[in-house]
């Protein structure tokens, strides 16, 4: 059955770098989104993106955090200049057109030291 | 602004029984309302999605009520595993807004004991 998958799994960082998560959507999937959950909090909103733009983002999502579709399977997440607070598991959904169901990846866990 | 709740934040049953998890939202105007399953340090297992015109829906052992009205839902485990045992949760999507987003609950941590 096909998955979305997350690189890397887990990622370990210095305040201030920039990282960029990756994520590859189900094929046929034409709605991505990104979600964070802090450790012991609630899964949080980022952003959702259709049709090679921004659709909605939270206001979590400021001006460090940007999201690029750069090929046909790819789905990425930047973070300019990272924050300890940034300190999360980030995950990757997608959906196609239709259904609701989003679909969820393993996540990656970004630890800002 | 859409506050999701879960009761209990934690539960431990025997193998076998039959359990309830609830999930409440503050805002009844949602498009629909879906269960996960999230187990450590693992993604989230989409589990049951149900419309806001639907009251219910079923897979295998699962069950999943929806009073929108009342701005609930349960979710029915029958004859619990080991298996089970994982971190479940409820999300919401809201009526309007085109991102789909969805908003999550605080989750019911289920432990099912031998």
């Amino acid at each position: 059955e096909p998955e979305v998958t997350q690189t890397p799994s887990h990622q370990v960082t210095q305040m201030g770098q920039e990282v960029i998560l990756r994520c590859v959507p189900i094929s046929n999937h034409l709605y991505f989104y990104w979600y964070r959950q802090i450790l012991g909090q609630k899964v949080e909103f980022l952003v959702s993106f259709y049709n090679n733009e921004i659709s909605e983002k939270s206001e979590i999502f400021d001006d460090q955090f940007s999201v690029e579709r750069p090929d046909g399977s790819n789905f990425t997440l930047k973070i300019r200049s990272t924050k300890l607070e940034d300190s999360a598991m980030y995950f990757c959904a997608s959906r196609p057109q239709g259904p609701d169901t989003q679909y969820f990846g393993p996540g990656t866990r970004l630890t800002v030291l | 602004k859409q506050e999701v709740t879960q009761i209990p934040a934690a539960l431990s049953v025997p193998e076998g029984e039959n359990l309830v998890l609830n999930c409440s939202f503050t805002d009844s105007a949602i498009y629909n309302l879906q269960w996960f399953r999230q187990d450590p340090g693992k993604g989230l297992t989409s589990l049951l999605l149900i419309q806001s015109s639907q009251r219910e829906q079923t897979s295998g052992r699962l069950n999943a009520s929806l009073d929108k009205s009342s701005g609930r839902s349960t979710l029915y485990i029958a004859a619990s595993q080991p298996g089970d045992s994982a971190t479940y949760l409820c999300a919401v999507r809201r009526l309007t807004g085109g991102g789909n987003k969805l908003t999550f609950g605080t989750g019911t941590q289920l432990k099912v004991e031998l």
